[in-house]
Order: C-alpha cells, then sequence, then structure tokens
C-alpha cells in the first residue's frame, strides 16, 4: 500500500488551462503539505493543511486553490497555467506534534508541463 | 543566508569511500534537522534526523553531524555504495512552519 499516493504522475496541457492533481495518505496524519520541485530540484513549500485547516500559504499566487475534503485528502486545483508552472509537485503528510513538523512522508511527485 | 562555499551541487565518490555533505542553514532558532535522500523520478525519503540538543547522530552507515555555533549540518555515508546515487537535501524545521529544504547535493558514486 502507497502510504501517500497523488495523481496524475504526469500532466502535460496548455497555457490558460485549469489542472487538478489529487493527493491522498492511508498514515493517519494530521498534516498534509504541497511541496513545488523546480528544475534545479530546489524544494519549496507551497501549502500546509492540519486537519482541514490552512495553516501554511506562502505566498503562491491565488490561481493555485488547496481544498482539503478530509484529513487524509489534500487536492491541488490550478487555474489559467502559466509556463513557470511547469515543475514537479509534491504531497506530504506529517504527524504534527507539538511545533516540530516531524519527518514528511512524500508522494511520487506529479510532473505538470505547461506548453 | 548560506554560507558560501559549504554547498557542493555536486559530489563524485568511488564505491567503498566514504562520502560527506554539508550543509549550512538559515535560521538558528531551528532546531530539528532532517536528511532526505531523493532517487530520480521519485519523492524525497526520510535518511536520519537531529534535533538542536544534539551535535553528533548516527544511523545504519550515515551520520549526520550539527554544529550549531555556525549553523552547519553535515551527513556521512560509510562505504558508498552505487545505490546511494541520488540527491541528497538537508532540511530545517523553523516553529511554526513546515520544513524548509537547502539545496541538494547531486552524490554519483562509480563502482
Amino acid at each position: 500500500d502507497t502510504a501517500v499516493s497523488q495523481t496524475p504522475k504526469y500532466l502535460v496541457t496548455q497555457m490558460g488551462n485549469d489542472k487538478s492533481i489529487k493527493c491522498e495518505q492511508n498514515l493517519g496524519h494530521d498534516t498534509m503539505y504541497w511541496y513545488k520541485q523546480d528544475s534545479k530540484k530546489f524544494l519549496k513549500i507551497m501549502f500546509s493543511y492540519n486537519n482541514k485547516e490552512l495553516i501554511i500559504n506562502e505566498t503562491v499566487p491565488n490561481r493555485f486553490s488547496p481544498k482539503s475534503p478530509d484529513k487524509a485528502h489534500l487536492n491541488l486545483h490550478i487555474n489559467s497555467l502559466e509556463l513557470g508552472d511547469s515543475a514537479v509537485y509534491f504531497c506530504a503528510s506529517s504527524q504534527r506534534t507539538g511545533g516540530d513538523t516531524g519527518e514528511l512522508f512524500f508522494g511520487e511527485g506529479s510532473r505538470l508541463t505547461v506548453l | 543566508g548560506e554560507s558560501v562555499g559549504l554547498h557542493l551541487p555536486t559530489l563524485s565518490v568511488q564505491e567503498g569511500d566514504n562520502s560527506i555533505i554539508n550543509c549550512a542553514y538559515s535560521n538558528s532558532a531551528s532546531d530539528y534537522f532532517i536528511w532526505y535522500k531523493q532517487e530520480s523520478g521519485k519523492g524525497p525519503q526520510f535518511i536520519i534526523d537531529i534535533r538542536s540538543n544534539m551535535d553528533k547522530r548516527q544511523g545504519q552507515r550515515v551520520t549526520v553531524l550539527l554544529n550549531k555555533t555556525v549553523k552547519h549540518l553535515s551527513l556521512q555515508i560509510a562505504a558508498t555504495q552505487p545505490g546511494d546515487s541520488a540527491v541528497y537535501f538537508c532540511a530545517e524545521n523553523q516553529a511554526g512552519t513546515a520544513l524548509i529544504f537547502g539545496k541538494g547535493t547531486t552524490l554519483s558514486v562509480s563502482s
């Protein structure tokens, strides 16, 4: 069983389109994240949700809208896609304890290519 | 900011050698650090972590060293194997935020 699974693994689309990436974790964790990894492999936090509530939003354009229907799911919807959105998007989860993030468990990534 | 010269984007070693990957972190208030390994086409995987009240922690073939004075973290891999080839990231936990990742180091192991 995959602990953190995200779909689709690959996504190729035209500029201006709207697309979604889905993420599910079966670890029973309270906190989920979206990270963006650019072509230079730099990993940057985008969002964090704890028990369905947004706790971190790192100056991401409002074309990006995360949605958490329950604590096991965190989906990412992107409107009006731009060339610069091309990247690999990673979902992750953790069992936060106190102020610590704790170990993050990552999905396999979703490679988005905007043409 | 990062200490110039400590971070190497790539490291090439021979199989059986010991590898040392360095990382400079940014926030002196960070109290929890993790090393991750990312293989091609996969998500980052946990290797080892360390809290700020420690300066050394050992795992299987890996050791993490923490120097809070200069905000430096290192990962030592003993007897490096071809399967260790990957991108390695250090990450720091700043209270109230998510894990912040440093620049990765690509380790290439030749046999």
